[in-house]
């Protein structure tokens, strides 16, 4: 199973949106709508933003957004913030039964 | 509050052996799959293993046949036997609960560490 495809890095300044991508097959993202997005900082464990698809986690707040088109996920951040600097991770179930994660992507909040 | 706390991690040799476990607290344990994810230094997550609350098995293709999943309801706990590890098993260890019916983890524990090593 290969890993979903990410941008190595993405950058915005403050205020500003940015939307992540994360590209499957159609035995992975295109199969269900059960793509999750994690934030991670630095020597952290990684959090839950978004599940299938494009649901908020209580507490997660609504300027993370989700969707999906045919084999390729979206994570938005609307209104930057500085401490949405961290690594993202999107994450697809697949038809064997079994989950696979995007290589990740590096925020940059200028 | 849910908490999950990992440990055994350590260095070990190539070739060598280590039993990983997750500690879970908060929650109605066996009602819950749980998976393992790991994370080499300075690279992405992998998906590992999973087990569902009854005790069925998943794994990646990278480690079958060498890493085994396994649970023990009654002391809430979930293990990952490491057998004839490869340098390349390097990580930190996550477990991590999964959301019912959404194929999604949270939250994580803190990590372990293993290192494969001579």
């Amino acid at each position: 199973q290969s890993a979903l495809t990410q941008p190595a890095s993405v950058s915005g300044s403050p205020g500003q949106s940015i939307t992540i991508s994360c590209t499957g097959t159609s035995s992975d993202v295109g199969s269900y709508n059960l793509v999750s997005w994690y934030q991670q900082y630095p020597g952290k464990a990684p959090k839950l933003m978004i599940y299938e698809g494009s649901k908020r986690p209580s507490g997660v707040s609504n300027r993370f957004s989700g969707s999906k088109s045919g084999n390729t996920a979206s994570l938005t951040i609307s209104g930057l913030q500085a401490e949405d600097e961290a690594d993202y991770y999107c994450c697809s179930y697949t038809s064997s039964s079994t989950w696979v994660f995007g290589g990740g992507t590096k925020l940059t909040v200028l | 509050e849910v908490q999950l706390l990992e440990s055994g991690g350590g260095l070990v040799q190539p070739g060598g052996s280590l039993r990983l476990s997750c500690a879970a607290s908060g929650f109605t344990f066996s009602d819950y799959a749980m998976s393992w994810v790991r994370q080499a230094p300075g690279k992405g997550l992998e998906w590992v293993s999973a087990i569902s609350g009854r005790g069925t098995t998943y794994y990646a293709d990278s480690v079958k046949g060498r890493l085994t999943i396994s649970r023990d309801n009654p002391k809430n706990t979930v293990y990952l036997q490491m057998n004839s590890l490869r340098a390349e098993d390097t990580a930190v260890y996550y477990c991590a609960k999964h959301i019912t019916g959404t194929k999604s983890f949270d939250p994580w524990g803190q990590g372990t560490l293993v290192t494969v090593s001579s």
